[in-house]
């Protein structure tokens, strides 16, 4: 059964960089799946934001492509995110997914991590 | 994009009664189309993907239906653990979710 678990700062500076980890067990970073970040800020819904093959190809919401990056790691079998420039807008839980074998669908997540912006 | 409207955005029911969910999207999204549940404190569960088909281990009290830009999420009988926050999400255009459907006693 796949596990995933986040990671990273939970408090974050405004115009800092939020970073987070997102480490996967259970299942290869390199099958076929893509993995995806999704956030929701505190009482509020979900919101995807991007989204990363175990080939390094990415896909990102367009409000945030200026300053999101997703990065894989193959060797640690984990995947990450990194969002500069925050803002207390920024500030949500993150949930690193699994998107489903039957498409992007959301099938495993982490359990969440809170990143609050603020200074 | 693609905006996913959820309606009620509350629905008060009892233990045993029937509940009906209703996920608009503002342009077609085909079947593409998926319900998760999410409960405070715990990540979202997908129940349903592609509008009718239940997600490994989910309970066929749980059904789905709809194509183009209505569907519909139908739990047969509430079990008390039911009782949770409910959002739809499109993968026609990119992906998105609809505002949830809280579910309440």
């Amino acid at each position: 059964q796949v596990q995933l678990q986040e990671s990273g700062p939970g408090l974050v500076k405004p115009s800092g960089t939020l970073s987070l980890t997102c480490a996967v067990s259970g299942d290869s970073i390199s099958s076929n799946n893509w993995w995806s970040w999704v956030r929701q800020p505190p009482g509020k819904g979900l919101e995807w934001i991007g989204k990363i093959s175990h080939s390094g190809s990415t896909n990102y919401i367009p409000s945030l492509r200026s300053r999101l990056t997703i990065s894989v790691d193959k060797s640690k079998n984990q995947f990450s995110l990194k969002l500069s420039s925050v803002t207390a807008a920024d500030t949500a839980v993150y949930y690193c997914a699994r998107d489903s074998d039957y498409g992007d669908y959301f099938d495993s997540w982490g359990q969440g991590t809170l990143v609050t912006v603020s200074s | 994009d693609i905006v996913l409207t959820q309606s009620p955005a509350t629905l008060s029911l009892s233990p045993g009664e029937r509940a009906t969910l209703s996920c608009r999207a503002s342009q077609s999204v085909s079947r593409y189309l998926a319900w998760y549940q999410q409960k405070p404190g715990q990540a979202p569960r997908l129940l349903i993907y592609d509008a009718s088909n239940r997600a490994t281990g989910i309970p066929a009290r749980f059904s789905g239906s709809g194509s183009g830009t209505d569907f519909t999420l139908t739990i047969s009988s509430l079990e008390p653990e039911d009782f949770a926050v409910y959002y739809c999400q499109q993968r026609s255009n990119w992906q998105t979710f609809g505002q949830g459907t809280k579910l309440e006693i």
